[in-house]
């Protein structure tokens, strides 16, 4: 069956060392999102990609970078990780079809950052 | 599994009973409507959408309603059971494929 999973689904690192959070789906989707969810602000838009090569800047993009070199990956990078990083991480996907309009969701990591 | 939110609006109902969560949004100009469930330890799992031309859609024990003159999006769920026990997250798309989550409600259904 087609599906979306992330890796790792926990993680601990400290302060200053660069992390990638893997993401990657069998739908064959375009539209690829990250988010992240914490305590009072619900899921908020990290960057999100249309398509190969295509990467956009969401609402909480400063100290994450993402890159789409193919449909099925979208990986996000934290550069230099903060403990404001802390947080549970969310990929989604979704097809560009007229009327496909459903983001689908994996399972989610949760980063700590020390 | 994780917390979503331990200050979320909690709604508390008897199991077979209806549910209503509701939800207001922000932008008038928003064309498409989400309401996701996320338990504990899981992603958002859709339930049921709908267009900013409907009024009203129904799927299995669920039914969505917009009214967009107050911009309000309710979602009804018939006889709750355990299982519905869940976090439930409202979303509109404000333009090409990008969703704005709401806060959340938090649905614990008693026995």
């Amino acid at each position: 069956d087609a599906e979306i999973t992330q890796s790792p689904r926990h993680k601990i690192t400290e302060t200053g060392r660069q992390v990638t959070l893997a993401c990657h789906q069998t739908w064959n989707h375009n539209n690829m999102f990250w988010y992240r969810q914490d305590l009072g602000h619900g899921l908020r838009l990290i960057h999100y990609s249309y398509g190969v090569q295509d990467t956009n800047k969401g609402e909480v993009s400063d100290g994450y970078s993402v890159s789409r070199s193919n449909t099925e990956d979208l990986p996000l990078t934290l550069e230099s990780a903060a403990s404001s990083q802390t947080s549970v991480y969310f990929c989604a996907s979704s097809d560009n079809r007229e009327g496909a309009d459903t983001q689908y969701f994996g399972p989610g990591t949760r980063l700590t950052v020390l | 599994g994780e917390s979503v939110g331990l200050h979320l609006p909690t709604l508390s109902v008897q199991e077979g009973d209806n549910s209503i969560i509701n939800c207001a949004y922000s932008n008038s100009a928003s064309d498409y409507f989400i309401w996701y469930k996320q338990e504990s330890g899981k992603g958002p799992q859709f339930i049921i959408d709908i267009r900013s031309n409907m009024d009203k859609r129904q799927g299995q024990r669920v039914t969505v309603l917009l009214n967009k003159t107050v911009k309000h999006l309710s979602l009804q769920i018939a006889a709750t059971q355990p299982g519905d026990s869940a976090v439930y997250f409202c979303a509109e798309r404000e333009g090409a494929q990008k969703l704005v989550f709401g806060q959340g409600t938090r649905l614990t259904i008693n026995p």
